[in-house]
């Protein structure tokens, strides 16, 4: 079975500048989220998506960044304008149901590495 | 709200040697734990969970955690630790009965295990 992909793994960017990450969960999950990882920090939730709609982007910085789920598949999240304390991992994680990875059935991928300069 | 704690920013050990990783959390609701860890450049793994039942549970590669009500506390433990156990372990919670997923982990602890 594949895992959650990821693309791109690693992305070096000026501040002020623009980048997306893409991901594509495990096939047949229904929920998917984004997580920052701040270097010496633990992941920290920015939104989840129940299918195509959002079920909690309460500590998503809705100024600079964004995040769909269009057909309920594929997730892109977007950073612009990028600041220097946006430089961290983005980790996409799926799961079959929000109570399933509330249990720990949440699978995570590799993760995007953002550096702004 | 819940939050996690792990005070142990970094474990050093050496091979076969055994380690503990601290965890404490506080939660004004009933929770489930866990511990994931993470290898170099990759996501993150489960290691283990408690949901219920036995406080102590058993998870991959060898390690257990103990779940300690009184004490808020899940540490991970190992007997006999490998080189290959060298990542970052995060403790995480979340709260029993939730409608949507709210994980929230710890700052994690790196363990390094050398000859």
């Amino acid at each position: 079975e594949a895992g959650v992909a990821q693309s791109p793994r690693y992305k070096i960017i000026e501040k002020r500048q623009s980048v997306a990450f893409w991901c594509n969960p495990i096939s047949g999950h229904a929920t998917l989220y984004w997580y920052q990882q701040i270097l010496g920090q633990g992941p920290k939730l920015l939104i989840q998506f129940q299918n195509n709609g959002v079920v909690d982007d309460s500590q998503l910085p809705k100024d600079r960044f964004s995040a769909e789920r269009l057909k309920g598949v594929d997730s892109t999240l977007k950073i612009q304008p990028a600041k220097l304390e946006d430089s961290a991992v983005y980790l996409c994680a799926s799961s079959f149901s929000a109570s399933r990875a509330n249990t720990g059935e949440l699978f995570f991928g590799e993760g995007s590495r953002l550096t702004v300069l | 709200a819940q939050s996690v704690t792990q005070l142990d920013s970094q474990v050093p050990v050496f091979e076969e040697a055994p380690v503990e990783l601290r965890c404490n959390y506080s939660s004004s609701v009933s929770v489930y734990l866990f511990w994931y860890v993470q290898y170099p450049n990759q996501g993150l793994q489960l290691l283990l969970k408690y949901l219920s039942g036995s406080t102590l549970v058993k998870g991959i590669n060898g390690f257990e955690a103990e779940f300690n009500k009184s004490q808020t506390s899940f540490h991970l433990r190992k007997p006999s630790v490998h080189i290959s156990d060298t990542a970052e372990y995060f403790c995480a919670v979340s709260d029993k009965g939730g409608t949507a997923s709210k994980l929230t982990f710890g700052t994690g602890t790196r363990l390094q295990v050398t000859l």
